[in-house]
């Protein structure tokens, strides 16, 4: 079945630093990456996703790449702030076909002022 | 906030004691899904239901059970086999994703904290 890997499981930068966490996937079936942002006791929310047929997105200070011959992609984000802080969690579609998402494990962002 | 409620927000059991999480969506969506968030472990699957009264175990079903008698509802029931409830339950709702060109697109609700007495 699927599998994906997230890295870093914490990540602290400086305001104004940017921030890159890593994400690995195992089924190359696999055609949707949504990253979701859970700010502490709120739900996940979607921030942005990719297909794969598309290399990049971006979305103001936001983005993210995708590399499907070595299925990876990363998030991206610029010019960080303190409401950034977060846990994030990318995903992929599967294992059971398009129905379903495997999550990460999490990756909590800190900026500090 | 809207669109999925979840409730109670906090849950407790006792030993032995089967409890229902409730919940609700109104964004007519199909798919309807359960998930069990642990401290470093993100969201694992439940249970998942792409349409009324169907249901699929996802990666971690034993100890619980689910109905989808409406479209709007997906109750899930921890029973008393499951032996290590506590956890922030979470469920979402998409669109029914019928092949690759329809993004899982998954809306959350606010969750619900269970712990055991």
């Amino acid at each position: 079945g699927e599998n994906v890997e997230q890295h870093p499981s914490t990540l602290s930068v400086q305001e104004g630093d940017s921030a890159v966490i890593k994400c690995t996937y195992s089924d190359s079936a696999s055609n949707y990456f949504p990253w979701y942002k859970q700010e502490l006791g709120k739900r996940p929310q979607l921030i942005i996703d990719i297909r794969s047929n598309v290399g990049e997105k971006k979305d103001q200070r936001i983005a993210v790449t995708l590399n499907k011959t070595a299925k990876h992609f990363s998030l991206h984000i610029t010019e960080t702030q303190p409401e950034d802080s977060a846990v994030y969690f990318c995903a992929a579609s599967g294992p059971r076909g398009y129905s379903t998402l495997t999550f990460g494990k999490g990756t909590m962002l800190l900026v500090s002022p | 906030d809207g669109g999925i409620t979840q409730s109670p927000k906090y849950l407790f059991r006792k030993e032995g004691q089967n409890v229902t999480l409730s919940c609700e969506q109104n964004l007519n969506h199909d798919a309807m899904y359960w998930y069990r968030q642990d401290p470093g472990q993100g969201l694992r699957l439940i249970y998942y239901s792409q349409i009324v009264n169907d249901f699929q175990k996802g990666d971690i079903a034993e100890g619980y059970s689910v109905s989808r008698e409406k479209k709007e509802s997906f109750p899930l029931t921890v029973t008393s086999a499951q032996k290590n409830p506590t956890a922030f339950y979470l469920c979402a709702s998409s669109h029914r994703t019928s092949g690759e060109l329809v993004k899982n697109i998954q809306y959350f609700g606010a969750g619900t904290r269970l712990s055991v007495l």
